[in-house]
C-alpha cells in the first residue's frame, strides 16, 4: 500500500458524459501528480500541483481539468468523454515535487467510456 | 525531449530463472525509478535508484548514470513476478515529471 487512494476503482460511463476522479496524497506529500495510461499511448504525464497551484501540465487535452484543494486532495474532472478516453488513470504523489523525489503511486482509476 | 526506452518488450521466463531488464535514457537524469505493475494494473515501486546498486530480496538494481542506463535484475523469478515492468526518469525544470518506457511484459511461468 503506496498510502495513496484514489476513487472511484472503475468508472463505466457512456459517450459526452463527464466525470470526476478522486486523489488523496500520503500524508505529509505536497504535490500530486496525474497520469493516464492507455494502451496506445502508454503512461504519460496529464498535470502536476503544489500545494494547491498548478506546477507543470503535459499533453492535457482541453476537455479536461485538475484542482487540488486546501486539504490537499486533488480531483481530475473529464468532461465531452470520447471512446478514446477509456484508460487507466493514476494520480501519484511526492513530498515536494521535486526530481529528486520518490512518486508512489495510487491504485489508479479505471475508466470505460462507451 | 528525453527519451526512455526498455528492452526486451516480452520476456518469457520458467519459474526459477533469472533475468535481466534494461532501460536506456537519452540524456542526464537526477532520478530513476523501477516500477512494477501487476496483472491487477496496480503500480508497485520497486526502487528509487539514481545512480549505484540497490538490492531488495531477489531484486536488484543498477543504475550507471555516466552511460545513461539502469539494469533491473530478478532472482529466482516466482510466478507472481508477472506483469510489466517500466522504468522512469523526471523531467529537469517541468516539476519532475516522469517519462516512463514502454514497459517489460514479463510472464513466468509455473
Amino acid at each position: 500500500d503506496s498510502g495513496v487512494t484514489q476513487t472511484p476503482k472503475h468508472l463505466i460511463t457512456a459517450t459526452g458524459q463527464r466525470v470526476t476522479l478522486r486523489c488523496s496524497p500520503r500524508s505529509g506529500d505536497l504535490s500530486v501528480y496525474w497520469y493516464q495510461q492507455s494502451l496506445d499511448q502508454g503512461l504519460q504525464f496529464l498535470i502536476q500541483y503544489y500545494n494547491g497551484e498548478e506546477r507543470a501540465k503535459g499533453n492535457i487535452l482541453e476537455r479536461f481539468s485538475a484542482q487540488q484543494f486546501p486539504d490537499l486532495h486533488s480531483e481530475l474532472n473529464l468532461s465531452s468523454l470520447e471512446l478514446g478516453d477509456s484508460a487507466l488513470y493514476f494520480c501519484a504523489s511526492s513530498v515536494e515535487g521535486g526530481i529528486q523525489e520518490t512518486q508512489y503511486f495510487g491504485p489508479g482509476t479505471r475508466l470505460l467510456v462507451l | 525531449g528525453i527519451q526512455v526506452e526498455q528492452s526486451p518488450p516480452d520476456l518469457i521466463l520458467q519459474e526459477g530463472a533469472n533475468s535481466t531488464l534494461r532501460c536506456n535514457f537519452s540524456d542526464s537524469v537526477n532520478n530513476l525509478q523501477w516500477f512494477h505493475q501487476n496483472p491487477w494494473g496496480q503500480l508497485i515501486n520497486l526502487f528509487y535508484i539514481p545512480s549505484g546498486t540497490k538490492q531488495n530480496g531477489r531484486l536488484s538494481a543498477t543504475t550507471v548514470a555516466t552511460e545513461r542506463y539502469s539494469l533491473l535484475y530478478i532472482s529466482s523469478s516466482q510466478t507472481t513476478d508477472s506483469g510489466v515492468y517500466f522504468c522512469a526518469v523526471p523531467v529537469w525544470n517541468q516539476g519532475g515529471k516522469l517519462i516512463f518506457g514502454q514497459g517489460t511484459e514479463l510472464s513466468v511461468k509455473p
